[in-house]
């Protein structure tokens, strides 16, 4: 079974700096999906970034960036010119390809809460 | 189309009443995901369903829950004879297909006294 571990329960940034959230995985398979879901206090996951583990070039989207290291079976969250309404619990989350076992769902992280201060 | 949605948002129930839960997803989406989440944890996965089709279920589903979706659309989950350790945010996700993200509701916030 994989494994998705958090070590940072929580993490503080200043507004308009950059931050790194830690993620690391255990898995024994070559080919899956890594994301990273945001959760505000409005509850509601919301989709921040995605890597194919095939892919060698780190994602982006915008402000977020993620460093993806398959050897090292991490990946991490960097949110860059940091925004007050980033303020969220971070969730890192795993997803095998093997759709008979799975049924592409998703096994999670603990969470890193972010504070943003103004 | 506004998302998936959950009703209701908050559910305040006692110890031993059933107590079940309805999400809709995202219209066109096939498949359809109950997860669990308890406070300062990740969502843990509960079932899977691809259109009427339960697929699976995890150990966590003890024998006093029980999820359908008829006709392949929203679904309902049902807790009977709910403990306290029963409280916890309930979150349904729907996604089109193998591959792509899930999309997840508000959830429904479970307290059992």
């Amino acid at each position: 079974a994989q494994t998705v571990t958090q070590s940072q329960p929580e993490m503080s940034v200043q507004e308009a700096e950059t931050v790194t959230l830690s993620c690391t995985y255990d898995t024994s398979e070559s080919d899956y999906y890594l994301f990273w879901y945001k959760q505000p206090p409005s509850r509601q996951m919301i989709l921040v970034i995605r890597q194919e583990a095939y892919k060698q070039q780190n994602a982006t989207e915008n402000r977020f960036s993620v460093n993806f290291q398959k050897a090292a079976k991490s990946f991490s969250l960097k949110i860059s010119d940091s925004q007050l309404g980033d303020a969220a619990m971070y969730f890192c989350a795993y997803r095998s390809l093997e759709e008979e076992t799975s049924g592409s769902r998703l096994t999670f992280g603990e969470g890193t809460q972010l504070t943003v201060n103004p | 189309d506004t998302g998936v949605s959950q009703d209701p948002r908050h559910k305040i129930t006692k110890r031993g009443q059933n107590v079940t839960f309805r999400c809709d997803p995202i219209s066109e989406h096939n498949r359809l995901y109950w997860y669990r989440q308890t406070l300062g944890q990740g969502p843990e996965f509960l079932t899977y369903f691809q259109n009427e089709a339960q697929l699976e279920k995890s150990r966590l589903l003890s024998d006093r829950f029980s999820a359908e979706r008829p006709k392949g659309s929203f679904s309902t989950l049902e807790i009977q004879r709910t403990e306290q350790g029963d409280s916890a945010m309930y979150l349904c996700a729907s996604s089109f297909q193998s591959g792509s993200p899930l999309h997840f509701g508000n959830g429904t916030r479970l307290t059992v006294t």
